[in-house]
């Protein structure tokens, strides 16, 4: 199947500290999207990345596209405790699939104070 | 405005006991999906509804699942009879545009923790 593989699956870091989590495609992604679960509770929507190259920023995050829209990160620079949570890439299938995302594996984030 | 919520929060069965989950979409959201997380693994995709029409249901693991949105407003997913391997975290989720119209977001509901013994 068209799986979306994620890296790390861990990682601690102190807070202040910068972190990055990359999602890998053997195929071409039309999108992809981002999502942050707290520990508990359920995947809250981050951001979708469509174009080749795309580079977008939230405050402290920075999604990034790649050019051959086969691979995308997030990296989040000075890290707070508040960024505790699992990250996860997604693909959405697209055209009459859309919204049929198909999950990384998920990037479980701890930053100690 | 209210968000995408779903009942029970954790429901204890026995292995061949019978469990519907319940879920209320957001308001005007037509699409409506079931997604699962088992321990350890990635959230799946189960389907997705289209206002009351199933427009996807590839990945419903098999005929013991059986998902209903009468009316085109909540959505029940019923198991039965529910084995050990269907314990895990079932969200659902719900958006109100495709594609470029809007920013791809689906709205996840807090999920519904079920355990089979």
């Amino acid at each position: 199947g068209q799986q979306v593989m994620q890296i790390p699956q861990y990682q601690h870091v102190q807070e202040g500290e910068d972190f990055t989590t990359y999602c890998n495609s053997s195929t071409t992604l039309s999108n992809i999207q981002w999502y942050k679960q707290r520990p508990g509770g359920h995947p809250v929507f981050l951001i979708q990345l469509v174009k080749s190259g795309e580079v977008k920023k939230q405050k402290r995050l920075t999604f990034q596209f790649g050019e051959a829209k086969k691979n995308s990160s997030l990296h989040i620079t000075a890290t707070q405790t508040t960024d505790v949570g699992t990250y996860f890439c997604a693909r959405n299938a697209g055209g009459t699939s859309y919204g049929k995302l198909t999950f990384g594996q998920g990037t479980i984030l701890t930053v100690h104070p | 405005e209210a968000g995408v919520t779903q009942f029970p929060s954790h429901s204890v069965i026995e292995k061949g006991q019978t469990v519907t989950l319940r879920c209320d979409p957001i308001s005007g959201h037509d699409n409506l999906y079931w997604y699962r997380r088992v321990m350890g693994k990635e959230i799946k995709f189960l389907l997705h509804f289209v206002k009351e029409s199933k427009q996807d249901e590839s990945g419903m693991p098999n005929n013991r699942f059986l998902a209903e949105r009468t009316g085109g407003t909540y959505s029940t997913l019923k198991v039965q009879p529910a084995e050990l391997e269907d314990s895990g975290v079932y969200f659902c989720a719900s958006s109100q545009v495709f594609g470029a119209a809007g920013t791809g977001e689906l709205f996840f509901g807090e999920g519904s923790r079920l355990t089979v013994l």
